[in-house]
């Protein structure tokens, strides 16, 4: 089935430090690829989207790339801020409407 | 509403009773989903509706797991006979129709504690 890989957190920086998240995914066919983002006491929010091979998905200056050949979509951001602290979910939809998260990874960044 | 809302946002729950879960769409949405979160883990599926049919149960883990969308709008996840493995976040999701390109917005989830 499909499922999909984050690296663990948390992911502790300093306030304008570069951000990498892994994410890794299976999945038959062509999947549609999401990062969401959950700040603390509220429900997750989508922060980006990739629907097909070689596309990029921006938002709020995070990126990440749809990469078939290494079935990735890593999120990046240049420039972190202590707002950005929240826990990041990786998850992708394949043939039906039904997604599947990863475990999601928190990110902790200090002024 | 401006946004998805679930309530209430806290239980606590005696091992055995049951509970009920409620969750309020965005207006006119026609997908509604619910999600169980473990802590430490990422959402996990339960059900889905389209408008007032439950069209998929595959992830409710038991037979004390109910829910229902009678009038297409509000939903209802209920629990029979709590269990200390219950405990956990329940999200609510909806989105505006069942194609698998369309966002789904969260609500901010009812935290289930059974003690």
């Amino acid at each position: 089935g499909d499922s999909v890989t984050q690296m663990e957190g948390p992911v502790t920086l300093s306030e304008e430090a570069f951000l990498t998240i892994n994410c890794t995914y299976t999945a038959t066919g062509y999947p549609s690829l999401f990062w969401y983002v959950q700040y603390p006491g509220e429900g997750l929010q989508l922060l980006l989207k990739a629907t097909k091979a070689d596309d990029k998905g921006s938002n709020k200056g995070f990126e990440a790339t749809y990469r078939k050949e290494t079935t990735s979509f890593h999120l990046e951001k240049g420039s972190v801020q202590v707002s950005d602290s929240a826990v990041y979910f990786c998850a992708l939809e394949g043939g039906s409407y039904i997604p599947t998260f990863g475990r999601g990874t928190s990110l902790i960044v200090h002024p | 509403g401006a946004g998805v809302s679930q309530s209430p946002r806290y239980k606590v729950a005696k091992r055995g009773q049951d509970v009920a879960l409620r969750c309020d769409p965005i207006s006119g949405h026609v997908s509604l989903f619910w999600y169980q979160q473990a802590l430490g883990q990422g959402p996990e599926f339960l059900t889905y509706f389209q408008n007032e049919a439950q069209l998929d149960k595959s992830g409710l883990p038991s037979d004390r797991f109910f829910a229902e969308r009678p009038e297409g709008s509000v939903s209802t996840l209920k629990i029979q006979r709590t269990q200390q493995e219950d405990s956990a976040v329940y999200l609510c999701a909806s989105s505006l129709n069942p194609s698998a390109k369309n966002i789904q917005y969260f609500g901010a989830g009812t935290r289930l504690s059974v003690l």
